[in-house]
């Protein structure tokens, strides 16, 4: 079954704690992307990744760090979190950055709470 | 800048009822707009789209768009609503080599 799945689901930790969420999908997708979800804002792009190896900043990069040595993973690693990364995280995927990216695949999500 | 906005946060209708989820955009150049559903504790799923073209495009679940250039607008439809519908309901559009959402609406379907 093609899909994008992430883990942990669910994840409580405490401020400065160094975590990371999985993401991983089984489609050959280039194109790859993390999301935070937070009530009234709708979904924000914190990272991307056109390729292996070749990942941008989107729209609210600041505390999170990405990394996309094999096409089908691009794991999401906060160093030091803080209360206001408290969020619901999505992983999507494409199959490419050009005319196929609107179709992008998620996973189910990841609610992180940092108290 | 690219954007979307969606002017209501929530949407209440009756089942059978006809239903329209409304959105408006701010793009330059000709827009590439989106629309998808987020079924409770699941991910996004793409609805529909529209690049270029027909002006009402239809796509999963019986629902369709209409591209409103003149009103800059990209409203969903579906003329009868199921209670099954009832879901957050996001739509986006297309800036480079991203995709902008916007702040989502939420749609009750009432028995």
């Amino acid at each position: 079954e093609a899909q994008v799945t992430q883990n942990p689901r669910y994840l409580i930790t405490v401020t400065g704690k160094k975590l990371t969420v999985t993401c991983s999908q089984n489609m050959n997708h280039e194109y790859m992307s993390w999301y935070r979800q937070d009530p009234g804002l709708g979904l924000r792009q914190i990272y991307y990744s056109m390729n292996v190896e070749v990942t941008d900043k989107g729209d609210v990069p600041e505390g999170y760090k990405v990394s996309r040595k094999e096409k089908r993973n691009f794991p999401l690693i906060l160093e030091s979190p803080s209360p206001n990364q408290t969020s619901l995280y999505f992983c999507a995927s494409s199959l490419s950055p050009g005319p196929n990216l609107y179709e992008q695949y998620f996973g189910p999500g990841t609610r992180l709470t940092v108290t | 800048a690219q954007s979307v906005a969606q002017p209501e946060d929530q949407v209440n209708v009756a089942e059978g009822n006809p239903l329209t989820v409304k959105c408006t955009y701010s793009v330059s150049g000709n827009p590439y707009l989106f629309w998808y559903v987020q079924y409770p504790n699941r991910g996004l799923q793409f609805l529909l789209k529209y690049i270029t073209g027909d002006n009402l495009v239809k796509g999963s679940y019986g629902f369709e768009a209409e591209f409103n250039k003149s009103q800059t607008s990209f409203h969903l439809k579906k003329p009868s609503a199921l209670v099954s519908d009832s879901a957050l309901y996001f739509c986006a559009v297309k800036k480079a080599s991203k995709i902008i959402f916007g702040s989502g609406t939420r749609l009750s379907i009432r028995p």
